[in-house]
């Protein structure tokens, strides 16, 4: 069974708006960590925001937030104020304590293209 | 900029060569992965050093070979591929195995055997 799910292939956006990018995840583990990161086509793997199973509060950095919704196991990445560079592969994944913490899921990652 | 640093940046070899991937991290970070990324798909957990000795390795074939000298190096020893293994090779750390401990990769290491 599919753990994390980012269920759109590809996203556009024009510069400036906001876009909302879904993941969904499925764990039994009360404790884990929710990260999403930013592949340009360069091949680096940005980290950009990180939520916690038990953190109260969603997370933010900049112009991303993390919508956490935990009842309904969505952890959806919010990017204000798109700009041009912000075109590139988005993944969405997680750490459960259960397994020691060492094993990333990925899920399969959302293309976001920002039109000017 | 990212803390990890990988070498090269590409890499062209034959099937019947011997060649090495590099990373190297200075944030003392204790664990540190090599995962595989083929176009258009995640990245896909390779081997996990913790404390410099080998924690996790995913069912790999032995023509990869890792390798953890010290606690900020890790290479990545690649003998007798095949085309299939052509692939963007990506090197991470983390402070520890906490599942709140955030992954740091590196640039890449992006592989086309021939």
């Amino acid at each position: 069974a599919q753990k994390i799910t980012q269920t759109q292939p590809g996203m556009f956006v024009q510069e400036k708006e906001a876009v909302t990018l879904d993941c969904t995840y499925d764990t039994s583990d009360p404790s884990y960590g929710l990260f999403w990161y930013k592949q340009p086509s360069s091949g680096e793997m940005i980290f950009l925001i990180y939520q916690g199973s038990y953190d109260q509060q969603n997370a933010t950095e900049g112009r991303y937030s993390l919508n956490f919704q935990k009842a309904r196991k969505s952890a959806n990445l919010v990017i204000s104020a798109s700009q041009l560079g912000d075109s590139a592969m988005y993944f969405c994944a997680m750490r459960e304590a259960v397994t020691g913490g060492f094993k990333t899921i990925f899920g399969a990652g959302t293309r976001l293209f920002v039109k000017a | 900029d990212t803390e990890v640093t990988q070498t090269p940046k590409h890499l062209v070899m034959g099937m019947t060569n011997k060649k090495s991937l590099k990373c190297e991290q200075h944030m003392g970070h204790r664990a540190m992965y090599w995962y595989k990324q083929k176009a258009k798909k995640p990245p896909e957990l390779m081997f996990v050093y913790s404390y410099e000795k080998l924690s996790i390795n995913e069912s790999v074939p032995s023509r990869f070979s890792p390798e953890c000298p010290n606690s900020s190096l890790l290479n990545l020893h690649l003998h007798a591929l095949q085309p299939e293994d052509s692939a963007l090779y990506l090197c991470a750390s983390s402070p520890g195995q906490v599942s709140g401990n955030t992954i740091y990769f590196g640039e890449g290491s992006w592989l086309t055997v021939v």
